[in-house]
């Protein structure tokens, strides 16, 4: 079983566009993340949920969305795509979000805008 | 704004050699310490963490914190080439919600 597991893995789309990502962890964690990793590999903290309630809220363009509507699902929505959005997207979880946990990561996701 | 920085590599090893990891970050008060690895086209993957000075050790791979120098690394002995990956050092951030990566350093290991 896919401990975090997110969809699409793929997905292609023209500028402007609307679309959204899904995530599902079933680890029973209380908290789950969104990170972004550019073209350079650099993994970047976008948003934290804490038992759906929203923790982390980093300087993100606010097209972007997230949503939880239970502990055990964090989706990403996103505005009127631009170019700079092509990157991976990693859905993560962690137990409870304290300094000392691990951070489990879905096998991420690969939006390409054209 | 708490920085974790890493020599992005690529740092060559021949196959049984040991693979020398660096990492150094800003925040003088950050307490523990994360190297995950990331293979190509995959998702990261925790190796392991330290928030003591000194060295843990974990079959093939030591993790070394020096708080004073505010420096940790990530040895691995007997370099396999299924080592080759780029590792990514991570700290906490400010508030302890999430972590904050390094740039990753991208290791090779030929056989």
């Amino acid at each position: 079983d896919t401990a975090v597991s997110q969809t699409p893995k793929y997905l292609v789309t023209q500028m402007g566009n609307d679309k959204s990502i899904k995530c599902e962890q079933n680890l029973g964690h209380d908290t789950m993340y969104w990170y972004k990793q550019d073209s350079k590999k650099f993994l970047k903290i976008m948003f934290s949920y804490n038992n759906k309630e929203l923790i982390i809220n980093e300087t993100v363009p606010n097209r972007f969305s997230p949503k939880s509507p239970d502990k055990a699902h964090l989706n990403l929505h996103i505005n009127s795509l631009e170019l700079g959005d092509s990157a991976v997207y990693f859905c993560a979880s962690s137990p409870t979000g304290g300094i000392l946990d691990t951070i489990y990561f879905g096998e991420g996701s690969w939006l390409t805008v054209v | 704004q708490k920085e974790v920085e890493q020599n992005s590599g690529p740092l060559s090893v021949p196959e049984g050699a040991i693979a020398s990891l660096n990492c150094t970050y800003s925040d003088r008060g950050s307490q523990s310490f994360f190297w995950y690895r990331q293979y190509s086209g995959k998702s990261p993957e925790l190796i392991m963490f330290i928030y003591s000075n000194g060295d843990k050790e974990d079959g093939r791979f030591t993790a070394q914190l020096n708080k004073a120098s505010q420096y940790v690394s990530l040895l691995i002995r007997d370099s396999q080439p299924s080592d080759s990956a780029t590792y990514l050092c991570a700290v906490p951030n400010q508030a302890g919600t999430a972590l904050i990566f390094g740039k990753g350093t991208t290791l090779s290991v030929s056989s």
